[in-house]
């Protein structure tokens, strides 16, 4: 069990590119987590699967924001015509109803919009 | 809506030194509650726990935590603080979503500074 996977680790962009975040959760995890952390705050909510589909979604997850899970594997998150505001640490997390439901959470993925 | 709040942005304390990280939520059924680490630059490693039963838990690296209902709190202790805990804790409160889903509300965190 390596846990919770997430590349690329660091990305910077120029606004308005688009951005791809990849999420490998931990084998056999059936749930798995997308959250967003600023600087000084705690992680927010984004959207979360169970196998392959998306179960909820929070408001702050706008338009230019798309996550997939095909097959219920591994995750990506897309944001399209980045902004400035998109700077966050993007965190991916996993769990599983066999381990007692427990999140796990990844290194996170780093995305500065320049 | 559920929410979770951490009264101390900062902490400092000398190393070997007792700690106390507050915590006090707000759900409006019986909650599950987590305390979190982060040290800088990396993601978060799960501390402890509360899902039922026993409301004083004891996690990871000598940590424990109590629940107590009546003051809607799950305080973080620790009787002997390392140099190595410097980092920063969130508490978390789980908002079931759906079954035996749920979905977690972060506090703000509190930042430990370990002086030697």
């Amino acid at each position: 069990d390596t846990g919770v996977s997430q590349n690329p680790r660091h990305k910077i962009t120029k606004r308005g590119q688009n951005v791809t975040f990849r999420c490998d959760p931990i084998s056999e995890h059936n749930r798995l987590y997308w959250y967003r952390q600023t600087l000084g705050q705690g992680p927010e909510f984004l959207t979360y699967f169970q196998n392959e589909a998306q179960l909820e979604k929070s408001r702050l997850l706008s338009d230019r924001f798309s996550a997939e899970r095909p097959k219920g594997s591994f995750s990506t998150l897309e944001i399209q015509r980045t902004e400035q505001g998109d700077s966050a640490m993007y965190l991916c997390a996993s769990s599983s109803l066999v381990e007692g439901n427990t999140i796990y959470f990844g290194e996170g993925s780093w995305l500065t919009v320049v | 809506a559920q929410s979770v709040t951490q009264p101390d942005i900062h902490i400092t304390v000398s190393e070997g030194a007792s700690l106390e990280l507050r915590c006090n939520y707000s759900y409006g059924a019986t909650p599950y509650l987590f305390w979190y680490v982060q040290s800088p630059g990396q993601g978060l490693q799960l501390l402890l726990k509360y899902f039922s039963g026993d409301t004083l838990v004891q996690g990871i690296k000598g940590f424990e935590a109590e629940f107590k209902r009546s003051q809607s709190s799950f305080n973080l202790r620790k009787p002997s603080v390392h140099w190595s805990d410097a980092a920063e804790y969130f508490c978390a409160v789980g908002a079931r979503s759906g079954g035996s889903n749920y979905k977690l509300t972060f506090g703000k965190g509190t930042l430990l500074t370990v002086n030697p």
